[in-house]
């Protein structure tokens, strides 16, 4: 069984400071995994993913995150925070590939002050 | 190219009712997944249709129900409405199967309140 954690459940940075939100993850095969965000009463949008290949991936918006199996974790990390990045942050996890089944982590809310 | 569309946006049923939630799925895609997301929390899988049949199945009781159709829209049905099935309930389409995308595609969701 797959699962995610995320760690921090809220994250305050200042505008312009790097993000850093971890998620690890535990899933008995090699897994896909994906960082979505949510906007308030939005649904989710993909930032980016990990399936095969280069460990370290960017995505949308300035985001990457850096695959390490040894510590089975897949932070996310901005270098700059900007006002907009201010939304929820799902981690999740695929790790049946019979199946397209998603397990997310309970969420990071990121605050970004002025 | 069409995103995933969900209707009704908001919804709001008494304790014992039943609810039909709908879904488009996105031009292309034959898979599609739901989601419950309840206040405060990650979105929990609830079942997924690949070619209109049921690929899969969360941890929901049997009155959470589904369908897809030939067009690859979906219904979730829910009987029996209580007071814990008020949530954002996600649609995410994707394409299955052999060469398929790993990548499930979002609907702005339907929130579900239930009194």
């Amino acid at each position: 069984a797959q699962s995610v954690t995320q760690l921090g459940s809220h994250v305050s940075v200042s505008e312009g400071a790097l993000v850093l939100l971890r998620c690890n993850y535990s899933s008995s095969v090699p897994p896909y995994l994906f960082w979505y965000v949510q906007y308030p009463n939005q649904g989710l949008q993909l930032l980016l993913k990990y399936t095969t290949g280069a460990t370290l991936v960017k995505g949308i918006n300035g985001f990457e995150a850096e695959f390490k199996k040894s510590e089975t974790s897949f932070h996310l990390t901005k270098p700059s925070a900007h006002m907009s990045d201010a939304a929820e942050y799902f981690c999740a996890v695929r790790g049946d590939r019979g199946a397209q089944k998603l397990v997310f982590g309970q969420g990071t809310r990121l605050t970004i002050n002025p | 190219e069409t995103g995933v569309t969900q209707s009704p946006t908001h919804l709001i049923k008494t304790r014992g009712q039943q609810v039909t939630l709908r879904c488009s799925s996105q031009s292309g895609h034959n898979t599609v997944s739901w989601y419950q997301q309840a206040l405060g929390q990650g979105p929990q899988f609830i079942f997924q249709y690949y070619r209109e049949e049921e690929n899969g199945r969360g941890n929901f009781p049997p009155r959470f129900s589904g369908l897809q159709f030939p067009n690859y829209s979906s219904e979730l049905n829910v009987n029996a409405l209580e007071l814990d099935d008020s949530a954002l309930y996600l649609c995410a389409s994707s394409l299955g199967g052999s060469g398929g995308s790993n990548e499930q595609f979002f609907g702005p969701g339907t929130r579900l309140t239930v009194l």
